[in-house]
């Protein structure tokens, strides 16, 4: 069964400044997406990112960017130019294609942002 | 277009008493989902679909049942609830083929309280 780890329960940075997120993720399966959702204090599930594991760019959204080994199964978030807006539960989550359907989330990494 | 709702937003349950939250798409999306979410777990698969009529469990669908009676709508019911079952429970929706990128859309989320 497909695994999701994200290691920082926490983590803080202050505004302007950049952070990283790490996720690291167990399969077995070659083809697969990789997915950065951000959850405000609202509650809503917004998408930041996606990397498909065929392509060795790496994903880029504006501020947000990530690093993906596929060999070394790691998928980390890194967020530029912090902005107050930022702070929120970020989950990393792994869908295989085929007959799974599912997403499989992390346990999720609170960012604080500081002024 | 709505995008996925969620009825109701909260709601106080009694142990084994029984409620159906209701989740709703305007957005022509075969697959639907439904997910809890516990603190430090992420989010967890309950139940979902992958076409109008057809159904299939998740990682934790003990307690829970669904139906997909029309294909804007996957109904989840709590036939007796418990209080193990107090989470806050998101729908999500997806098309299907590669344009979709596999993207789920989420609902805001309901909050519910099992005493």
């Amino acid at each position: 069964a497909q695994t999701v780890t994200q290691s920082q329960p926490e983590m803080s940075v202050q505004e302007a400044e950049t952070v990283t997120l790490s996720c690291t993720y167990d399969t077995s399966e070659s083809d697969y997406y990789l997915f950065w959702y951000k959850q405000p204090p609202s509650r809503q599930m917004i998408l930041v990112i996606r990397q498909e594991a065929y392509k060795q760019q790496n994903a880029t959204e504006n501020r947000f960017s990530v690093n993906f080994q596929k060999a070394a199964k790691s998928f980390s978030l890194k967020i530029s130019d912090s902005q107050l807006g930022d702070a929120a539960m970020y989950f990393c989550a792994y869908y295989s294609g085929g007959s799974n359907y599912k997403l499989t989330f992390g346990k999720g990494t609170l960012l604080t942002v500081n002024p | 277009n709505a995008g996925v709702t969620q009825t109701p937003k909260f709601r106080v349950l009694k142990t084994g008493q029984s409620m159906t939250l209701l989740c709703a798409q305007d957005m022509n999306h075969e697959y639907m989902y439904w997910y809890r979410q516990d603190p430090g777990m992420g989010l967890r698969l309950i139940h979902y679909s992958v076409g109008e009529g057809t159904t299939a469990k998740g990682e934790v669908p003990d307690g829970y049942n669904v139906s997909r009676l029309k294909k804007q709508n996957f109904l989840l019911g709590l036939e007796s609830a418990a209080p193990s079952q107090t989470s806050v429970y998101f729908c999500a929706s997806t098309p299907p083929g590669a344009s979709s990128h596999n993207e789920q859309f989420f609902g805001p989320g309901t909050r519910l309280t099992v005493l």
